[in-house]
């Protein structure tokens, strides 16, 4: 099965750009989707197909996905950016066929 | 606008089975490229896929829980159901079901439900 590994935390000042890395063996070859939680809520999709926004996320959300990292960008941060984030790949020939990351803790 | 909502029990007794219920509106289940999935969360851990239903009735299920959890969908209801037997105090979690949009951009979770508490204790 795939293996996702990001940081437990990152801190960054209001302002700054914030790189949330995960890693995976020849993750680039997959797509990537990324998920925003704040405590006590439901995840919410921020990027998908590692650089893509859904409707309603700022343009300071963005991705990128080589070799065997893909990246959350999050330019601008902003006090309520912080959250715990999630990358995930999905493969169904392969189990399981939807993986996560074990989360990282952005402090702003 | 896409909604889902889970419910079912918030506690349950070691070796039960635990059902919850996904009632979901804006989309139909029977819709091409359209499905549900089941993602748990242990309090202070990160996000579990569990199990995935899709629009041909077709399932998935992570090994880690296979001879013990069961989807089931009603299309008419709108409901996806999630059983999970023989539940454990380490089966204790939040339970979200998710919305699955498959297409030209891969799967995502696109919509999620606002999860439901659950603890397994006697």
């Amino acid at each position: 099965s795939d293996v996702l590994t990001q940081p437990p935390s990152l801190s960054v000042a209001p302002g700054q750009t914030a790189r949330i890395t995960c890693g995976g063996r020849n993750i680039g070859s997959k797509g990537v989707n990324w998920y925003q939680q704040t405590p006590g809520q439901a995840p919410i999709l921020v990027v998908y197909a590692d650089s893509r926004r859904p409707a309603g996320i700022p343009e300071r959300f963005s991705g990128s996905n080589s070799g065997n990292t893909a990246t959350l960008i999050i330019s601008g941060v902003e006090a309520g950016d912080e959250a715990d984030y999630y990358c995930q790949v999905s493969d169904f020939r392969i189990d399981p066929a939807w993986v996560f990351g074990g989360g990282t803790k952005l402090n702003v | 606008q896409v909604t889902l909502k889970e419910s079912g029990p918030v506690l349950v007794r070691p070796t039960e089975t635990l059902t919850l219920t996904c009632s979901v509106s804006g989309f139909s289940l029977s819709e091409t490229g359209m499905g549900v999935s089941w993602i748990r969360q242990p309090p202070g851990q990160a996000l579990e896929w569990l199990a995935h239903i899709f629009s041909n009735d077709e399932t998935l299920y992570s090994s880690s829980l296979k001879t013990r959890v069961t989807l089931s969908k009603d299309t008419s209801k709108s409901q996806v159901v999630l059983t999970l037997t023989n539940v454990d105090p380490v089966d204790s979690a939040t339970y979200y079901c998710a919305r699955t949009t498959t297409g030209v951009y891969g799967p995502r979770f696109d919509s999620w439900g606002q999860g439901a508490l659950v603890t397994v204790s006697s």
